[in-house]
């Protein structure tokens, strides 16, 4: 089973900055095949990127990811007010698929 | 429109049982994989299970292999989990999603497991 490390556990930062998130998996990650997810309280996720670093649709382009092999990323160009939230990656490339147990995002 | 429709949770004893349903429509539900995911209250997403497109290829979390089976009916689009043998740390909600990096996710539904 891979195991995806992010970091850190708890950002806290000011609407207008640029934040970078990171997920580190255990072993390789299959033809990148690593999303992103966005959470708000009482609410399902929201696929953000898909194939380490495709918007999905309807995704600001604010929202980006880079990464390859174990080394993920997504950055966040510009906070909104509505990026508040708890971010997770995922990896899809092997079975069993998992998740890292997330980022959240708060307002300094 | 895309939708996803959950239904089945509910309190359920240590030892017992449930059957989650999952209604799809607004998309050609036999050409994608579904995926089950859970969330304990107030904890992190846990990938559960997920299902290929004719029911052919069927994975699993190791804390739940053996005890949960998930099944489709691509004619009446329809995703399927089978719990048994239900234990505390089951009590999560469990969202039924679309595809394996999941663009459509239900609702959710709240499974509580306690006697």
């Amino acid at each position: 089973e891979i195991v995806l490390t992010q970091s850190p556990g708890t950002l806290s930062l000011s609407p207008g900055e640029r934040v970078t998130l990171s997920c580190r998996a255990s072993q390789s990650v299959r033809s990148s095949y690593l999303a992103w997810y966005q959470q708000k309280p009482g609410q399902a996720p929201r696929l953000l990127i898909h194939g380490a670093s495709s918007r999905a649709t309807g995704i600001p382009d604010r929202f980006s990811g880079s990464g390859s092999g174990t080394d993920f990323t997504l950055t966040i160009s510009r906070l909104e007010p509505e990026d508040f939230a708890v971010y997770y990656c995922q990896q899809y490339g092997s079975a069993p698929n998992t998740f890292g147990q997330g980022t959240k995002l708060e307002i300094k | 429109e895309v939708q996803l429709v959950e239904s089945g949770g509910g309190l359920v004893q240590p030892g017992g049982s449930l059957r989650l349903s999952c209604a799809a429509s607004g998309f050609t539900f036999n050409s994608y994989w579904m995926t089950w995911v859970r969330q304990a209250p107030g904890k992190g997403l846990e990938w559960v299970a997920n299902i290929n497109q004719d029911g052919s290829a069927k994975y699993y979390v190791d804390s739940v292999k053996g005890r949960f089976t998930i099944s489709r009916d691509n004619a009446k689009n329809s995703l399927f989990l089978q719990m048994n043998s239900l234990r505390a740390e089951d009590t999560a909600v469990y969202y039924c999603g679309r595809s394996n990096a999941v663009d459509c996710w239900g609702q959710g539904t709240l499974v509580t497991v306690s006697s």
